[in-house]
């Protein structure tokens, strides 16, 4: 099967650095996706990463290392709107795009 | 705004009634998902559709049905349901390759359903 972890909360204040991390247990792995949601809202997406290393978007970056099954969101320079729910995700072996879902982090960003 | 779209956004029912959920997506893509979360817990996918034909049916109740009638519209009947059934209910839709992992999915702003 596959399944992910991830911390159920974080918090952290404005202008901060804050790390979510995600471990997964899978048979076989293609990447690793994280989505960011609102409360009450829709999930969208923030990144995608198949390979090891860093992907940078802006303020929020990703990290993926396929070796120790682990992968991590970095937010920098945290903002009120970034509290939110975060997910990691990773597409299902089986059925042609399905994801599977971590529990999500709730990020509390405080002034 | 993602390209896909669901009415209604509120719906309140009974334990009787019967209703349905509506989700469109306008991004051209041949995969749809209905996924259920409860408060404070995470996405539960119900229900895939690739190319019209489900492909995945997650041990769902039959209170639940869903629709395909062509690749950019998805139903969800409800009825007969149960309090528990009280969620956000979720469209995404998808484009997906043969042989390819599919990275990102386009969520529409669900619909928040309660039943008395």
């Amino acid at each position: 099967g596959q399944s992910l972890e991830q911390p159920s909360e974080v918090t952290a204040v404005e202008g901060a650095i804050v790390q979510i991390n995600c471990t997964y247990q899978t048979s076989g792995f293609y990447g690793l996706s994280w989505y960011q949601q609102h409360d009450g809202g829709a999930p969208t997406f923030l990144s995608y990463n198949a390979l090891d290393g860093l992907e940078e978007t802006g303020r929020f970056s990703s990290f993926l290392s396929r070796s120790d099954s682990y992968g991590y969101l970095l937010l920098q320079e945290l903002q009120m709107k970034d509290s939110a729910s975060y997910f990691c995700a990773v597409p299902s072996l089986n059925q042609g795009g399905k994801l599977i879902f971590g529990q999500g982090t709730e990020l509390s960003v405080k002034p | 705004e993602t390209g896909v779209t669901q009415t209604p956004r509120h719906l309140v029912m009974g334990m009787t009634n019967k209703k349905s959920l509506k989700c469109e997506q306008h991004l051209g893509h041949n995969a749809m998902y209905w996924y259920k979360q409860s408060a404070k817990k995470p996405l539960e996918l119900m229900f895939v559709y690739n190319f019209k034909e489900q492909t995945e049916n997650n041990s769902v109740p039959s209170r639940f049905s869903p629709e395909c009638p062509n690749s950019s519209h998805l139903f969800l009947h409800l009825h007969t349901l149960q309090p528990e059934d009280s969620a956000l209910y979720l469209c995404a839709s998808s484009q997906v390759k043969a042989g390819a992992a599919i990275n990102e999915q386009f969520f529409g702003p669900g619909t928040r359903l309660t039943v008395l």
